[in-house]
């Protein structure tokens, strides 16, 4: 089957650095998305891995090892406009046609 | 990048009714995936719409209840039947297409649904 966890809930302060952490066990493994999901609104693309090591856009990096099954999304120079659910999605067979898979997400509550 | 028109994009409806939800694309795609958001919870696919051919469902969801229909490679409709206010929801469609990753998913703005 398919499992991907992520903690529920996080805070962080105004102006400092959080890591998202995301573990996954799946039948297959073409690729690790990480999405932002405001209250009310559709999804949209953060980063993506397909190879290990760590992807920088930005603000944002996001950090893979398929050996350990494990990804996590960094934010640095945190906003409150970042307070939103962060959600990992992996692409769990080798096609590019394959629906992802999601974790459950984790609200990020940014404070002053 | 895609872009993908869904509406509506919030009803309340009465328990026992149907609504179909239309998700238009601006280029053609193979494949099409409705996903349902339950308050609190991450996106659960729903089914996968192919052009031409029956959508195939997820453990757990059946054509009687969400049947689909994919006219062509820009279009597809969900429609929530009979439903109960266990069906309150969000629903979303989802495409890949040409991104960052090369085949990046791209969402609808969702269709928020409330059973009374």
């Amino acid at each position: 089957g398919q499992n991907i966890d992520q903690p529920t809930e996080m805070t962080a302060t105004e102006g400092a650095i959080v890591q998202i952490n995301c573990t996954y066990q799946t039948s297959g493994f073409n690729g690790l998305f990480w999405y932002q999901q405001h209250a009310g609104e559709a999804p949209t693309f953060l980063s993506y891995n397909v190879l290990d090591g760590l992807e920088e856009k930005g603000r944002f990096s996001s950090f893979l090892s398929r050996s350990k099954g494990y990804s996590y999304l960094l934010l640095k120079e945190l906003q409150m406009k970042d307070s939103a659910s962060y959600l990992c999605a992996v692409r769990a067979l080798n096609s590019g046609n394959t629906p992802l898979v999601f974790g459950k997400g984790t609200r990020l509550s940014v404070i002053a | 990048s895609a872009v993908i028109s869904q509406k509506p994009s919030r009803d309340i409806c009465q328990r026992g009714t149907s609504l179909t939800i239309q998700c238009q694309v601006d280029s053609q795609v193979t494949m099409m995936f409705w996903y349902r958001q339950q308050p609190g919870q991450s996106l659960t696919l729903i089914a996968t719409a192919n052009q031409g051919s029956e959508a195939t469902y997820e453990s757990g969801f059946v054509i009687d209840k969400f049947p689909i229909s994919r006219p062509n490679l820009t279009f597809s409709t969900l429609t929530v039947s009979n439903m109960s206010p266990e069906d309150s929801s969000i629903y979303l469609c989802s495409v890949y297409h040409r991104g960052f990753s090369n085949t990046e998913a791209f969402f609808g703005q969702g269709t928020r649904l409330t059973v009374v």
